[in-house]
């Protein structure tokens, strides 16, 4: 069974940083592209960032661009994202995706997602 | 705003046809994929590429495209298809070769109710 576990949220004060991770099991990992996607509370989806499955394409939305990181671990199995400068905006669920190619393209399976909340 | 436009909110009768459709100058180039989202739930990818459903998912859905516009269709709606339906797809701007796109956009979100 595919699975997508993610972790790492929580409640932080803005200007400060959270490392998500998501940890894959149940295919063949560096297959596959990766992303993250957020959806604050109400709202609809937001692609964050997704890298290819050799790490050679790396993209980021233009509300994260230079303060976020996405990066991969085929060994391990897992991909992460670095949030670093957090602004209430930021303040979302955080999905992680499996792509259905091993370019960015789309969304094949999503994990349950974790809360990022960016408050004083 | 979303790079992708979908009509915030569509309504059908239970057992008749409605399409939601999705606008953009990217879908010149790539086909959508569409994304069912229940409330409290994680979405579901519903269809990719021309017209292809992972195992699993009802024939009653189904994809096209024509122009910049991509449509789901559902055919013969049941009552457990209420949810909010996501497009998205990739997008080539300033990339001169498809497997180069490092930018994938969604639409807004369409609210389907079930009458």
């Amino acid at each position: 069974e595919v699975q997508l576990v993610e972790s790492g949220g929580g409640l932080v004060q803005p200007g400060t940083s959270l490392r998500l991770s998501c940890a894959a099991s149940g295919f063949t990992f560096d297959d596959y592209a990766m992303h993250w996607v957020r959806q604050r509370p109400g709202k609809g989806l937001e692609w964050v960032s997704g890298i290819s499955w050799n790490s050679a394409i790396i993209g980021y939305a233009d509300s994260v661009k230079g303060r976020f990181t996405i990066s991969r671990d085929n060994a391990k199995n897992h991909v992460q994202l670095q949030m670093d400068g957090l602004r209430p905006e930021d303040s979302a669920f955080y999905f992680c995706a499996k792509d259905r190619n091993y370019i960015l393209d789309a969304f094949e399976i999503w994990g349950q997602g974790q809360m990022v909340t960016v408050s004083s | 705003s979303s790079d992708l436009t979908q009509d915030p909110a569509v309504s059908v009768a239970l057992g008749q046809t409605v399409k939601i459709t999705c606008q953009g100058d990217s879908l010149r180039s790539f086909y959508a994929s569409w994304y069912q989202q229940r409330p409290g739930q994680a979405p579901i990818l519903l269809i990719y590429g021309e017209n292809n459903r992972p195992s699993g998912v009802p024939d009653r859905f189904s994809g096209s495209r024509s122009g910049n516009t991509a449509s789901l269709t559902i055919t013969g709606a049941q009552a457990e298809d209420e949810a909010d339906y996501y497009c998205n797809s990739r997008d080539n701007s300033g990339h001169s070769r498809d497997s180069t796109v490092n930018r994938l956009v969604f639409g807004g979100g369409t609210k389907l109710t079930v009458l």
